[in-house]
């Protein structure tokens, strides 16, 4: 079965980082872009961050440039956003979702994680 | 920066009707838009890509269409569990931003 499983989130203070995760099953990982969207409690999705298949081409959000980074391990079927500097509006639910090889959009997407930035 | 703008941003309907859905980007996308569902508490899913292309598994009364700056969404007759928030996302420039989102419900 093709799926991301999401995790890492968590409570922490205006300031702090974390670093979330997102496991790949049932596809070949090494060959798929991947991006991180995020959602706001009771808002809509906001794209943070995409990285190509082989970590060539990264992009951000200018909302986050500057403190969150984006990484993939290929041999552990694995993607990852470490996110420092956290302020109150970075709470959201994080999700990884595969960019669609062959034609546009998000095909596969984890189940979210929550993050939660408060004192 | 490619901007996407969503109405309405409610729409009330009753289970059998037909669902418009209108996205609107800035600037020209040419056909690369796609539309998500979302449910509470469950993550997006991919209903169309490419415009008008349904996704592996979406059923046939979901339809896209348009291209450049104007897009629809259509739902030919709407089940129970189609009433959700729907979002268009344009793939044409970074950032691949998504619209605003607009949230069918029952009437």
């Amino acid at each position: 079965e093709v799926q991301l499983v999401d995790s890492g989130g968590g409570l922490v203070k205006p300031g702090g980082s974390l670093r979330l995760s997102c496991a790949a099953s049932g596809f070949t990982f090494s060959s798929y872009s991947m991006n991180w969207v995020r959602q706001a409690p009771g808002k809509g999705l906001e794209w943070v961050s995409s990285i190509s298949s082989s970590s060539s081409y990264i992009y951000y959000a200018d909302s986050v440039k500057g403190r969150f980074t984006i990484s993939r391990d290929n041999a552990k079927n694995s993607l990852y956003l470490q996110m420092n500097s956290l302020r109150a509006e970075d709470t959201a639910v994080y999700y990884c979702a595969r960019d669609a090889m062959t034609h546009d959009g998000f095909d596969i997407w984890g189940q979210g994680t929550m993050v939660t930035v408060s004192s | 920066e490619i901007v996407l703008t969503q109405s309405p941003a409610t729409l009330s309907l009753s289970p059998g009707d037909r669902a418009t859905l209108s996205c609107r980007a800035s600037q020209s996308v040419s056909s690369y838009l796609a539309w998500y569902q979302q449910k509470p508490g469950q993550a997006p899913r991919l209903l169309i890509y490419d415009a008008s292309n349904r996704a592996t598994g979406i059923p046939a009364r979901f339809s896209g269409s348009g291209s450049g700056t104007d897009f629809t969404l259509t739902i030919s007759s709407l089940e129970p569990e189609d009433f959700a928030v729907y979002y268009c996302q344009q793939r044409n420039n970074w950032p691949p931003r998504f619209g605003p989102g607009t949230k069918v419900d029952i009437k």
